[in-house]
């Protein structure tokens, strides 16, 4: 069964300490992984799209890598406007043509000045 | 250039009524899918249509039903509601099947009483 799970659940960190939330998978045939931010009620975010092991992509303070059982968004120097609740999702190769995101549970984050 | 809208934005029934929730995806977008999220834990699956069809099911009773309308926007319907159907709500378009650019709207929040 096609599965995500993220950790820590929470994270507490002071502004500027750096560190890495981590995302396993296992699915049939990973089509993409996705890494999005949540802030308390609304919408995921988009942040990155990972389509195959070895791959990194980055933004701002935020880098994700992907390996063939999982994915770590690493926040560097986090600021307090980086909390909120970080989502993973893969899309497994089957499944792409239905749309269907598995989501973790998500990680969130608390950056305290 | 308008993102994915969700109405209404709040919503609060009583357990046995039914409920529509509506979705216009972005410009252009002919997927839209449909995610529940309850309190704590990620999105869950419901649908995803395309070109009006329905491509994809998650593991969500009957009570369950959406459509999508020749301009792309979609409905969700749950009928019966139970106290468990409180959530938000939440759709995504995206501009086809295997594209992977899932853009999400801000939710409708659901309390069944």
């Amino acid at each position: 069964e096609d599965q995500v799970t993220q950790s820590p659940e929470a994270l507490r960190l002071q502004e500027g300490e750096s560190s890495s939330l981590n995302c396993s998978y296992t699915v049939s045939g990973l089509r993409g992984l996705f890494w999005y931010r949540q802030d308390p009620g609304k919408g995921p975010e988009f942040l990155f799209t990972l389509y195959s092991a070895g791959e990194e992509k980055e933004k701002e303070r935020l880098k994700a890598t992907l390996t063939k059982k999982e994915s770590f968004l690493h926040i560097t120097a986090p600021k307090p406007e980086d909390s909120a609740t970080y989502l993973c999702a893969v899309q497994a190769g089957g499944s792409s043509n239905t749309g269907k995101l598995i989501f973790g549970q998500g990680t969130t984050l608390q950056v305290k000045p | 250039d308008a993102g994915v809208t969700q109405s209404p934005t709040h919503l609060i029934k009583t357990r046995g009524q039914q409920v529509t929730l509506r979705c216009s995806p972005i410009s252009g977008h002919k997927s839209v899918s449909w995610y529940q999220q309850v309190l704590g834990q990620g999105p869950q699956f419901i649908f995803q249509y395309y070109e009006k069809e329905e491509r994809g099911r998650g593991n969500f009773p009957d009570r369950f039903s959406a459509r999508q309308f020749p301009n792309y926007s979609s409905e969700l319907n749950v009928n019966a509601l139970l106290l468990g159907d409180s959530a938000l709500y939440l759709c995504a378009s995206s501009g086809g099947t295997g594209d992977y650019g899932y853009t999400f709207g801000s939710g409708t929040r659901l309390t069944v009483v």
